[in-house]
């Protein structure tokens, strides 16, 4: 079975403050991918980064990364120097080897920044 | 690029009546996905084709739902009849490429209200 939990429900932070949000993932697959989306109120998910089981290097990009660890089966999203455009709802899902392209999505992480 | 377009943007409807939602992929996209989106929640696969043919559609309540993808481009989703229990965001999405991993690109979804 895959699951992906993300166990903030709600995170509340003020501009500029740096912010971490959970992912933790199960799968008995030994090739699976990791996404993180992000919704803003518009309702659209945007992409946001990619990530396969083999590259445990972490990734920035601008004021985002991501840091993947195998050993705790985890996919942290930090978002540096918050902004108010941030605030969104925020998914981490995985697709795993037989799931032929089914993403399991997580419950999401719902980000209000205030300024 | 025109991202997935997706129609209408919001249905209101009684019980028991059908109801239609339609989406168009990126162009040249050969994957389509059709996600279920309940309120607090992650999105959940429906059905998926590639092309004009079903890949996956093992959690679509085949008694109510339907879906067809004409010609391998547009799609169509159908609900006849509607449940309380049918309210959510419909959302369509489409991926290039033969892997199964590539990201998904999603439209803005359609928001269902049954009452």
């Amino acid at each position: 079975a895959q699951k992906v939990t993300q166990a903030q429900t709600e995170i509340s932070v003020v501009e500029k403050e740096d912010v971490t949000l959970d992912c933790v993932y199960e799968t008995r697959d030994t090739t699976y991918y990791l996404f993180w989306y992000k919704q803003p109120p518009s309702g659209e998910l945007v992409f946001l980064i990619r990530r396969n089981s083999f590259d445990e290097q972490n990734e920035i990009s601008g004021r985002y990364s991501w840091n993947f660890q195998k050993s705790t089966s985890s996919f942290n999203f930090t978002i540096t120097a918050s902004q108010v455009v941030d605030s969104a709802v925020y998914f981490c899902a995985l697709i795993g080897r037989g799931s032929q392209g089914n993403l399991i999505f997580g419950k999401g992480t719902k980000l209000s920044v205030k300024p | 690029e025109a991202g997935v377009a997706q129609s209408p943007r919001y249905k209101i409807i009684e019980k028991r009546q059908s109801v239609a939602f339609w989406c168009n992929p990126i162009s040249g996209h050969a994957t389509l996905y059709w996600y279920q989106q309940i309120l607090g929640q992650g999105p959940k696969l429906l059905i998926q084709f590639q092309n004009n043919g079903v890949v996956d559609d093992s959690q679509l309540p085949k008694d109510r739902f339907s879906a067809e993808r004409l010609k391998g481009v547009d799609s169509t989703l159908k609900i006849q009849p509607a449940k309380l229990e049918d309210s959510a965001v419909y959302l369509c999405a489409s991926s290039g490429g033969t892997s199964v991993y590539n990201e998904q690109f999603f439209g803005p979804g359609t928001r269902l209200t049954v009452l």
